[in-house]
């Protein structure tokens, strides 16, 4: 069964700084990694997906690595904004096809 | 291209009703997926459907059961409700088979109450 952990499970830091993220995961058999954005109350909005052949993909100030091997994925965000504030949630596709979720890593971006 | 759309967006039920939740998938996906996510935690699988054949399915007991139609929509029905079931729920749909690996790109969600 695979497990996703994510550390921190809450984060602030002051505006310009950049964020660190972390998730792991115990079933290193995956199809691909998608990092998700979710604010308060409403759905998931996906941010970067890694294909698990890739090492690490980026989008804009977003970055995100993937180890297989040691079943770690790291996302960063370079020079936060109060806009960046948010639950970032981390999911793995195993090979039957279903995501298997962290519980989020709450980011709180301080102007 | 259109997103994954839900409906309704808020839902007040009361405990032992059945309920119907409806999920239209983007444009161009053949898979659809449900999860329920409760207060502060990550999404829980529910169940996925390809093709209108459910073909996966998570740690939910038989009164939660799906639908999949020929245009990809999809409907998750639960039966006899219970307080425990207050989450929300999130459709996901995905383009699966021919090769690829794609992602899932998730719908805004319907939040039910159980009272």
């Amino acid at each position: 069964k695979q497990e996703v952990t994510q550390i921190p499970a809450a984060l602030s830091v002051p505006e310009g700084e950049n964020l660190v993220l972390n998730c792991s995961f115990t079933d290193s058999a995956i199809y691909n990694l998608q990092w998700f954005r979710q604010d308060p109350g409403k759905g998931l909005t996906s941010l970067l997906l890694i294909q698990s052949s890739q090492r690490e993909q980026t989008s804009g100030r977003l970055n995100a690595s993937l180890d297989k091997s040691s079943g770690r994925s790291t996302l960063y965000i370079a020079a936060s904004q109060p806009g960046d504030s948010a639950t970032y949630l981390c999911a793995v596709r195993s090979n039957d096809y279903k995501l298997s979720f962290g519980a989020g890593t709450t980011v709180t971006v301080r102007a | 291209e259109t997103g994954v759309t839900q409906s309704p967006t808020h839902l007040i039920k009361t405990r032992g009703q059945q309920v119907t939740l409806r999920c239209s998938s983007q444009s161009g996906h053949n898979t659809v997926s449900w999860y329920q996510q409760a207060l502060g935690q990550g999404p829980q699988f529910i169940f996925q459907y390809y093709r209108e054949e459910e073909n996966g399915r998570g740690n939910f007991p038989p009164r939660f059961s799906g639908l999949q139609f020929p245009n990809y929509s999809s409907e998750l029905n639960v039966n006899a409700l219970e307080l425990d079931d207050s989450a929300l729920y999130l459709c996901a749909s995905s383009l699966q088979g021919r090769g690829g690996n794609y992602g899932y790109t998730f719908g805004s969600g319907t939040r039910l109450t159980v009272v």
